[in-house]
């Protein structure tokens, strides 16, 4: 079985200000680990993922993610937010292996990011 | 190309009704999972079917249940609707049965009075 962890509900900063969402995973097995974006009244969105090689992960629109197998941590960070990026993220796992298993993935409780000007 | 699509978009529903929610995966998508996302929280796994068959089911009741077409579509039906069954029914669609990339459909918001 698989957990996700971000400890914070709510992050609220002011434009150009760095940021980080703060993940934490548990595991019985290897995992695949995902951010994912949704803005009010939508879907996800994919924003980036980790499946094997360099531990650190980029997306197009300048967020990073750096997976962190001691910590179990999967961290979001962006140096400079807009107030475009304002919207709920979330941190989710899936099992990597393919012993059959459930590849359902799991989603942390979520992250409201409030970018004020 | 057309990404996932779902129906309706908003519905409500009385206690004790039924319900269908309707999926179209990504053209070559083999795989389809539902998702239940309350207010406030994260999605939560109901069910996945890859190549019409069942591959996982969440901790929902027997109330749930769905299926997966031939052109690979998919349905999730619920049955004697509670108030708690109230809440956003995402789809994700993938082309196998492990997420490496799972795409969503914007949701349906089904409201039960």
């Amino acid at each position: 079985a698989q957990s996700v962890t971000q400890l914070d509900s709510q992050v609220p900063v002011f434009e150009e200000a760095p940021v980080e969402l703060r993940c934490n995973y548990s595991s019985s097995v290897s995992v695949y680990l995902f951010w994912y974006v949704q803005y009010p009244n939508q879907g996800l969105q994919l924003l980036l993922k980790y499946l094997s090689g360099s531990t650190l992960v980029e997306s197009i629109n300048g967020f990073e993610a750096e997976f962190n197998k001691s910590q179990t941590s999967f961290h979001l960070r962006k140096p400079s937010v807009h107030i475009s990026d304002t919207a709920e993220y979330f941190c989710a796992v899936s099992p990597s292996n393919s012993g059959g298993s459930n590849y359902k993935l799991t989603f942390g409780k979520g992250t409201l990011l409030t970018v004020n000007p | 190309d057309a990404g996932v699509t779902q129906s309706p978009t908003h519905l409500i529903k009385t206690r004790g009704q039924h319900v269908t929610l309707r999926c179209s995966p990504i053209s070559g998508h083999k795989s389809v999972s539902w998702y239940q996302q309350v207010l406030g929280q994260g999605p939560q796994f109901i069910f996945q079917y890859y190549e019409k068959e069942e591959r996982g089911r969440g901790n929902f009741p027997d109330r749930f249940s769905a299926r997966q077409f031939p052109n690979y579509s998919s349905e999730l039906n619920v049955n004697a609707l509670l108030l708690g069954d109230s809440a956003l029914y995402l789809c994700a669609s993938s082309q196998g049965q492990m997420n490496t990339e799972a795409f969503f459909g914007q949701g349906t918001r089904l409201t039960v009075v």
